[in-house]
C-alpha cells in the first residue's frame, strides 16, 4: 500500500464550487504539506503543518483552506474554485529526521472549468 | 529568502549522450538541503537525492552524478549515457533542515529520443 493517498485523483468542478483534496499517509510522520504544480512553475508551497495544532500558510494560500483532522490526515479546500486554480496538487510529508526529504503522494488533477 | 533556479526549461538529447541539468540556489541559511526529484510522464514524484550544506562531496549513483559548489552556489545534475527511460522533468530543492518546507525550482524536462 502506498504511504501517502491522495483523493480524488482527478476531478473536474465548476466556477464556484466547493471542493476538497484529502491526503492521509502511514508513514507517521508529523509535518504535512499541500503544493500545487503549474507548469513552468515547479511546486508552489501553500499550506503546512508540523502537527495537528500546527497550521501555517505558504507562498500562495489566498483561495485554500487546510484541516489538519488528525496527524495522518490534511486536507486542502477550495471554498470557491476558480479557473485558474486548475493545477495538479501534491500532498507531501517529511520529518525532521527524514534523510530523503519529503515523501509526496501521487498527485490530484484539478479541473476548474 | 530562498530561492532556486533552474534555467535550462527543456533539454533534448539522443540516447547514450550525456547531460547536464543545472540547478543555482539562493540561501542566506549557513546550513541548507539540496535535493533532486525525478517526474517521470507518469506524474509522480521521485526522490533521487539529498546534499547537506557541509559536504562537499560530489556523489556517483550508476549513470546520476551530482556536483555540488558552495562557491557558486550551484547543484548540478549530470546524466551519463542517457536512456529513454531518463524522460522526465528534473527538479531541483532546497530546505533549511531535512524534514523542512522545500522550496523548488521551475523544473527541467529532458527528452531522450532513441
Amino acid at each position: 500500500d502506498a504511504d501517502v493517498t491522495q483523493t480524488p485523483r482527478n476531478r473536474i468542478t465548476k466556477t464556484g464550487k466547493r471542493i476538497m483534496l484529502e491526503c492521509s499517509q502511514t508513514k507517521g510522520h508529523d509535518r504535512m504539506y499541500w503544493y500545487r504544480q503549474d507548469p513552468g512553475l515547479g511546486l508552489q508551497l501553500i499550506y503546512y503543518s508540523f502537527d495537528v495544532k500546527d497550521i501555517n500558510k505558504g507562498e500562495i494560500s489566498d483561495g485554500y483552506s487546510v484541516s489538519r483532522q488528525a496527524q495522518a490526515k490534511f486536507s486542502l479546500s477550495l471554498e470557491s474554485a476558480i479557473p485558474n486554480q486548475t493545477a495538479l496538487y501534491f500532498c507531501a510529508t517529511s520529518d525532521l529526521g527524514t534523510r530523503s526529504g519529503q515523501f509526496f503522494g501521487p498527485g490530484t488533477r484539478l479541473t476548474v472549468l | 529568502a530562498q530561492k532556486v533556479t533552474q534555467a535550462q526549461t527543456e533539454i533534448s538529447v539522443v540516447e547514450k549522450e550525456d547531460v547536464t541539468l543545472d540547478c543555482v540556489y539562493e540561501t542566506r541559511d549557513t546550513t541548507y538541503y539540496l535535493f533532486w526529484y525525478k517526474q517521470p510522464p507518469s506524474g509522480e514524484l521521485v526522490f533521487l537525492i539529498r546534499r547537506n550544506s557541509f559536504d562537499e562531496q560530489n556523489e556517483i549513483s550508476g549513470r546520476y552524478s551530482w556536483n555540488f559548489q558552495k562557491s557558486t552556489s550551484s547543484f548540478n545534475f549530470t546524466i551519463t549515457a542517457s536512456q529513454v527511460v531518463d524522460s522526465a522533468v528534473y527538479f531541483c530543492a532546497l530546505s533549511e533542515a531535512p524534514g523542512s518546507d522545500m522550496r523548488f525550482g521551475a523544473g527541467t524536462r529532458l527528452t531522450v529520443k532513441p
